[in-house]
């Protein structure tokens, strides 16, 4: 099972673009990378998700490097509203397993 | 209407008693989950189910039992509440396709207090 690891925090201003950097070191062949976005007591919610090279939607854009050791989420120009925790996990194309969260990164974005 | 929805939204209970927290969905999916949430920290499994005849535990079973009672309908029950079972408590369900990873939609939480 690909371990994750994320910053635990960051700060940022409105108007700037944000990156989340996680590393997923032991990724397997058939994972994908997917993010989630949390606010306060709410369930998760999904972002984007990736296999490799670049992923882009309304919300974010995901980069993934050749070497797929690692993942970049990026937010342009953040707002209030995207003060939330965010979760990088690595999801198995096999699909026996369900997914694991860890801690996640919690962004504060400040006026 | 919501598509994932989670009753009770809110309880507080007692050291002992039997609490039983449903999740129903619309979403037609096949897989469901329960996890629970401490302040402060991500989300943690509790069990997961991969249809109606597949229930599986998670990190966190212990004190722990679930129901399946359809494709819809997941419950989880706390056989005798104790307080460190105080927590949000999360239900989601997901559709696995080769191809597409597990994306999963969450519902609105249970915030579940015992004394």
């Amino acid at each position: 099972l690909a371990k994750t690891t994320q910053p635990i925090s960051m700060d940022s201003y409105e108007g700037q673009e944000v990156n989340i950097t996680c590393s997923h070191n032991n990724i397997a062949t058939n994972d994908y990378i997917t993010w989630y976005q949390q606010f306060p007591s709410q369930g998760p919610r999904f972002i984007i998700q990736g296999y490799k090279t670049k992923v882009t939607n309304e919300v974010a854009s995901l980069f993934i490097p050749a070497d797929r050791k690692s993942s970049t989420l990026s937010l342009p120009r953040v707002s209030l509203s995207d003060t939330a925790v965010y979760y990088c996990l690595v999801v198995m194309d096999t699909g026996r397993r369900a997914l694991t969260f860890g801690s996640g990164t919690r962004l504060q974005v400040q006026p | 209407d919501a598509d994932v929805t989670q009753t009770p939204r809110n309880r507080i209970t007692k050291t002992g008693k039997r609490i039983m927290l449903e999740c129903s969905q619309t979403k037609g999916h096949d897989r469901m989950y329960w996890y629970r949430q401490d302040p402060g920290l991500g989300l943690r499994l509790i069990y997961y189910s991969f249809d109606v005849k597949d229930i599986n535990k998670g990190e966190i079973s212990d004190g722990y039992s679930v129901s399946r009672q359809a494709q819809a309908k997941f419950s989880l029950s706390l056989e005798s509440a104790i307080p460190n079972q105080t927590a949000l408590y999360f239900c989601a369900t997901s559709d696995f396709g080769t191809g597409s990873g597990d994306t999963q939609y969450f519902g609105p939480g249970t915030r579940l207090t015992v004394l």
